[in-house]
C-alpha cells in the first residue's frame, strides 16, 4: 500500500526565518515524490519533484526538499521565509514500480509565515 | 491553470438533485482524474482516466459517475446529491510519460449540497 503522512497540520514561522514542512512516505517500491503548493481559492500547484539521482531537488520560488531514503522522508524546505509563502502544502508520491500511475497525497500542512 | 478548466467554480444545489461537473483541458494529456478535498483529509481520488476508452474508479467512487467525451473533457456526476459530498472538487490532468510527470490541476468547483 502506498501512503504519505505530514504530521504537521499547521506550521508557523516568523518571515526570514527557514522553514521546514515535513513528509514521510511508504510504498512498495521505490518512489517518485512530489510537493504541491495551494494557494486560497486555487488549484495545486507543482513545485518540485524526485525522480533519481541528487538527494536535494530545487524547485519554484527558492524552495527545495531533501530525499531521504532510510528515513522515508521528503521534506520540503526553505532558507528564509516570506509572507507571500503562506499556503498550504501537500506532499505526494507514487510507486514507480505502479503502472496505474496514481499520486498518493498527504492531507496537508497549512503554513503561516509571521510577518 | 488557465490550461485546465473547470465549470461551474461554485455551485449550491439541494440534497436528490443530479449535478455534473465539467472538465476540459488544453494541454493535450491523456490522463486525468477527479478529486475532492476536504478540511483535514487532503485530496482524495474519486475516478481517473488514461484515455478515453480507459476508466477506472479511485478510492470514493461511491455515489459518483464520470464521462470522458473526449481527449480534453472529463465529467464528474453526481447522480443524487446528499450533503456530505459537499466538497471542493478538483479536476487534474497528466502526461503518460515514465511515470515522473507532475499532474495539472484545475482551479475547482466549490460544491455545497444542502
Amino acid at each position: 500500500a502506498q501512503s504519505v503522512a505530514q504530521p504537521e497540520d499547521q506550521v508557523n514561522v516568523a518571515e526570514g526565518n527557514p522553514l521546514t514542512v515535513k513528509c514521510t512516505y511508504s510504498v512498495s517500491g521505490n518512489p517518485y515524490l512530489f510537493w504541491y503548493v495551494q494557494y486560497p481559492n486555487r488549484g495545486l500547484q507543482f513545485l518540485l519533484k524526485y525522480i533519481t539521482g541528487d538527494n536535494l531537488v530545487k524547485g519554484s520560488y527558492g524552495f527545495e526538499a531533501e530525499f531521504n531514503k532510510s528515513q522515508t522522508s521528503f521534506h520540503l524546505k526553505k532558507p528564509s521565509a516570506l509572507v507571500s509563502d503562506s499556503a498550504l502544502y501537500f506532499c505526494a508520491v507514487r510507486d514507480r514500480g505502479s503502472t496505474l500511475g496514481r499520486l498518493y497525497f498527504g492531507r496537508g500542512t497549512q503554513l503561516t509565515v509571521w510577518p | 491553470d488557465a490550461d485546465v478548466t473547470q465549470t461551474p467554480r461554485n455551485r449550491i444545489t439541494k440534497t436528490g438533485k443530479r449535478i455534473m461537473l465539467e472538465c476540459s483541458q488544453t494541454k493535450g494529456h491523456d490522463r486525468m482524474y477527479w478529486y475532492r478535498q476536504d478540511p483535514g483529509l487532503g485530496l482524495r481520488l474519486i475516478y481517473y482516466s488514461f484515455d478515453v476508452k480507459d476508466i477506472n474508479k479511485g478510492e470514493i467512487s461511491d455515489g459518483y459517475s464520470v464521462s470522458r467525451q473526449a481527449q480534453a473533457k472529463f465529467s464528474l456526476s453526481l447522480e443524487s446529491a446528499i450533503p456530505n459530498q459537499t466538497a471542493l472538487y478538483f479536476c487534474a490532468t497528466s502526461d503518460p510519460g515514465p511515470g515522473d510527470n507532475e499532474q495539472f490541476f484545475g482551479p475547482g468547483t466549490r460544491l455545497t449540497v444542502l
